[in-house]
């Protein structure tokens, strides 16, 4: 079983509303990421978390704000999605350097699907 | 020369054959080589994983070849069975980026019982 484990597994949401994805893990690991996976494509980096702090943010859209509460949680909320946004969000983890490197494997949740009506 | 190229695209093979995947890939900066299997309605999971000083690593039915003056590596999966179904993405990560793991764009492979 993954040891990042993500909630919702699976969502709904209309393009007005408002709703957060979920990602916890507690193997002690101080990067944290958010990738979005379309349809038989691989996994595209959104977001990374550096001891709790922003530090890669691959332009992606405001209505996707993420948020690190501790070193255990990352949510990703959402507000105001199109259509285009349904996709497979995976959150992950891994060890972190002294110098900030990501050092050895990275461990994916099973994903939250969304759809975006 | 961020990308990752991955072929083929989708593979067939028989039970008991060898599936081969293979990836190339151009920033000479790239240092950690790792494969994710995938199956349908999950996440991404690390299969095996090679560092540009060794050649080859084995672990049980799968080889990583490694060939760094060609800028190639790929997957070697032995005695493949109908569990190994699934798709797999190999993967790159230069020494200074920290984070940025660039991915092929993943192959579906199918093992007929």
């Amino acid at each position: 079983d993954t040891e990042v484990t993500q909630t919702p597994k699976h969502l709904v949401m209309g393009m007005t509303n408002k709703k957060s994805l979920k990602c916890e893990q507690h193997m002690g690991h101080r990067a944290m990421y958010w990738y979005k996976q379309k349809a038989k494509k691989p996994p595209e980096l959104m977001f990374v978390y550096s001891y709790e702090k922003l530090s890669i943010n691959e332009s992606v859209p405001s209505r996707f704000s993420p948020e690190c509460p501790n070193s255990s949680l990352l949510n990703l909320h959402l507000h105001a999605l199109q259509p285009e946004d349904s996709a497979l969000y995976l959150c992950a983890s891994s060890l972190r350097s002294s110098s900030g490197r990501a050092v050895g494997e990275l461990f994916f949740g099973e994903g939250s699907r969304l759809t975006v009506l | 020369q961020q990308q990752v190229k991955q072929s083929p695209q989708s593979l067939i093979v028989q039970k008991g054959g060898i599936s081969i995947i293979n990836c190339a890939y151009e920033n000479t900066a790239f240092d950690y080589f790792p494969w994710y299997q995938q199956f349908p309605g999950k996440g991404p999971a690390l299969l095996i994983a090679i560092r540009p000083d060794v050649s080859e690593k084995k672990e049980g039915r799968f080889t990583i070849s490694f060939n760094k003056s060609a800028k190639q590596f790929s997957l070697h999966i032995m005695d493949s069975q109908p569990g190994d179904s699934a798709t797999y993405f190999c993967a790159a990560r230069p020494e200074t980026s920290g984070s940025r793991l660039t991915f092929g764009e993943g192959t579906q492979l199918t093992v007929n019982p």
